[in-house]
């Protein structure tokens, strides 16, 4: 099946560009997707990207997606301290199953 | 309401003891999907509904854990005979759309921690 990977944790400075990186495996996928999790809430939805696109802007997120090597990417330009939170990457593959793949999350940690 | 809402928002039981989670979609969405999220890992499809109609249930680990949403709003989520393995933090997430490329909203999720 598919799995989506990323890595468990990543701390910066405050003011600091953070880049949080996801790999997939399903290259059927249609749409890829960045969640965040605060303590005690629940998954907010924060971009997502076709497949037949290479990045998407908004504001201070910038997502990259690389299809040939499966490889998707969140970087937050000035990182502030609200930033800091748990960030899911997600993959919905084509076909019938509508489905989301989530990676086990990235824990984003922004010090002062 | 504004969001999607779950409840109740923790939850003990003893072992074999049936449970029944609820989850109350965003006004007028028409798909309805329920996650279990394990400590330390991301949430894991169980089930999902276009309207009433349960389209999939393949990610519902055995026939202890059942679901419905008889009139296409409010759902339920019902483990059967509770085991310690079921404890986890069960989320609900709602949709507008039924087509491809929706954006999936999500409650606060019920944890459950079955003793």
């Amino acid at each position: 099946g598919e799995d989506v990977e990323q890595s468990l944790f990543l701390s910066v400075r405050e003011g600091d560009s953070s880049v949080i990186n996801c790999t997939y495996t399903d290259s059927s996928s249609t749409y890829l997707y960045w969640y965040k999790q605060e303590p005690g809430a629940g998954l907010q939805l924060l971009t997502y990207i076709f497949s037949n696109m290479d990045m998407k802007q908004d504001q201070r997120l910038t997502v990259l997606l690389n299809k040939k090597d499966k490889h998707l990417s969140l970087r937050i330009a000035d990182t502030q301290t609200g930033d800091s939170a748990i960030y899911f990457c997600a993959e919905r593959p084509s076909g019938s199953a509508r489905q989301l793949t989530f990676g086990s999350g990235t824990q984003l940690t922004v010090l002062p | 309401g504004a969001g999607v809402s779950q409840s109740p928002r923790y939850k003990v039981t003893k072992r074999g003891q049936d449970v029944a989670l609820r989850c109350d979609p965003i006004s007028g969405h028409v798909s309805l999907y329920w996650y279990r999220q394990a400590l330390g890992q991301g949430p894991e499809f169980l089930t999902y509904f276009n309207y009433e109609a349960q389209q999939d249930k393949s990610g519902l680990p055995n026939d202890r854990f059942s679901a419905e949403r008889p009139e296409g709003s409010i759902s339920t989520l019902t483990i059967q005979r509770t085991e310690q393995r079921d404890s986890a933090m069960y989320r609900c997430a709602s949709s507008p759309s039924s087509g491809g490329g929706e954006k999936l909203f999500f409650g606060s999720g019920t944890q459950l921690s079955v003793l």
